[in-house]
């Protein structure tokens, strides 16, 4: 079985901080790693993914993701929050052998001007 | 391109309708996905298609719910009857496959209100 844990509901930043949105994962073969993004009522947009190679992934708007393999983690990133990265975010793992995705709960970021 | 395409983006009901959600998935790809999105439960895998043939529906929660994929470029979740508990966004995704890590594109989602 595979999934997902985010472990914080809720992170809030200023505007020009850095910006860090926590994931681990579980899954019994190699891992391929996603990040969305959801504003309200619109559906989720993709923003980058981890498949192999170079362990940070740079992605859409500026976001990037380390992967690390010790910790099952892969934590998505960007240097210098906006106020219009205020939304809600979403890690998802599949095995590398299925085509499920399984998502986290969704971390809300706010960003405070 | 038009990306994935849901309609209708919202429906309320009573209670024992029938409710039909459709997609249109983009040109091309040839993997489609019905998920349901509520507060409680989060983002669910409800069932996906593969070519139009259904792979994989363990994530659907009741004989009350059937999904259909007649051709390439459209999809059909159908609920009968409905229940308020049924209540939550549905989304339609789509990928291509290309031999390696297909990214699945998301539609705007239905939101469905069972009263």
């Amino acid at each position: 079985a595979q999934s997902v844990a985010q472990p914080e509901d809720q992170v809030n930043v200023a505007e020009g901080n850095p910006l860090t949105v926590k994931c681990t994962y579980s899954v019994s073969g190699n891992p391929y790693l996603f990040w969305y993004v959801q504003y309200p009522n619109r559906g989720l947009q993709f923003l980058l993914k981890y498949i192999t190679g170079d362990n940070l992934v740079k992605g859409s708007y500026g976001f990037e993701a380390e992967f690390n393999k010790s910790q099952t983690s892969f934590h998505l990133k960007k240097p210098s929050a906006l106020v219009s990265d205020s939304a809600l975010y979403f890690c998802a793992v599949r095995d590398m052998r299925d085509y499920k995705l399984s998502f986290g709960a969704g971390t809300t970021v706010t960003v405070r001007a | 391109d038009a990306g994935v395409i849901q309609s209708p983006r919202h429906e309320v009901t009573e209670m024992g309708q029938e409710v039909t959600l459709r997609c249109k998935p983009i040109s091309g790809h040839d993997y489609l996905f019905w998920y349901r999105q509520t507060m409680m439960r989060g983002l669910e895998l409800l069932i996906y298609f593969n070519n139009n043939v259904p792979i994989d529906d363990s994530g659907m929660p009741e004989d009350r719910f059937s999904a259909k994929m007649p051709n390439a470029s459209f999809s059909t979740l159908k609920i009968q009857p409905s229940e308020p508990r049924d209540s939550a966004v549905y989304f339609c995704a789509s990928s291509k496959s290309l031999g390696g890590v297909e990214t699945q594109y998301f539609g705007p989602g239905t939101r469905l209100l069972v009263l």
